[in-house]
């Protein structure tokens, strides 16, 4: 069974400073996302990685994927407040055809201060 | 941009009636999806649909749910008879193929009193 473990569980950090979570997973998949969840909203989609060595970037929240160490890491740089969600990385263990599944983490709740 | 609904947005029923929740999952999309949130918790994976059909279900789908795509748009999930452990946020989403993100519906907020 495919087990995904992010830490922490909760990040209380200040304005302008850098963080990192990590998102462990316990089989081989190259496929990794990562999500944004607002209180009593949906997930919002942020970054896909589909490769050993991936890495994304969209404004001050980098990704990567290392799937030999089945390692994904999200990194906030000068973390401002409206950063302040659940992220929630998740893996696809599927494996082709019709098994595309997401395995979800238990999520980060990140709250910036100012 | 397209995206994926669902109706109702909040739900309130009494232990042992039926529900159905509805979405439209986006047009050109091939995968379909359940996924449940149980409050402060992780997302859960229900059921997966592929094909007209499902490809795979988790240990939580048991006989009490099911699901279909009635009409090539809508997508649907009854709980025959609801416990007050289906209490939860039900996510559907919808993906296009296996190296794009799945998309996800606002959510529909089950309470079952």
């Amino acid at each position: 069974e495919l087990k995904v473990e992010q830490n922490p569980l909760f990040l209380s950090m200040q304005e302008g400073k850098n963080y990192t979570i990590y998102c462990n997973y316990s089989t081989t998949s190259d496929r990794l996302y990562w999500y944004r969840q607002d209180p009593g909203k949906s997930l919002e989609s942020l970054f896909v990685l589909l490769s050993n060595g991936a890495v994304k970037q969209e404004g001050r929240l980098m990704a990567s994927l290392d799937t030999k160490a089945r390692l994904s890491t999200l990194h906030i740089t000068a973390a401002v407040h409206d950063l302040s969600a659940t992220y929630f990385c998740a893996v696809d263990r599927g494996s082709g055809g019709s098994n595309y599944k997401l395995t979800f983490g238990k999520g980060t709740l990140l709250t910036v201060n100012p | 941009e397209p995206e994926v609904t669902q109706t109702p947005s909040h739900q309130v029923t009494q232990m042992g009636q039926e529900v159905i929740l509805r979405c439209v999952p986006i047009s050109n999309h091939l995968y379909f999806y359940w996924y449940r949130q149980i409050l402060g918790q992780k997302v859960e994976f229900l059921v997966s649909f592929y094909n007209n059909e499902i490809s795979e279900k988790s240990e939580i789908f048991d006989d009490q749910f099911s699901v279909e795509r009635p009409d090539g748009s809508n997508f649907t999930l009854k709980i025959r008879s609801t416990k007050l452990e289906d209490s939860a946020m039900y996510f559907c989403a919808s993906k296009r193929d296996g190296n794009t993100e799945a998309f996800f519906g606002q959510g529909t907020r089950l309470t079952v009193v």
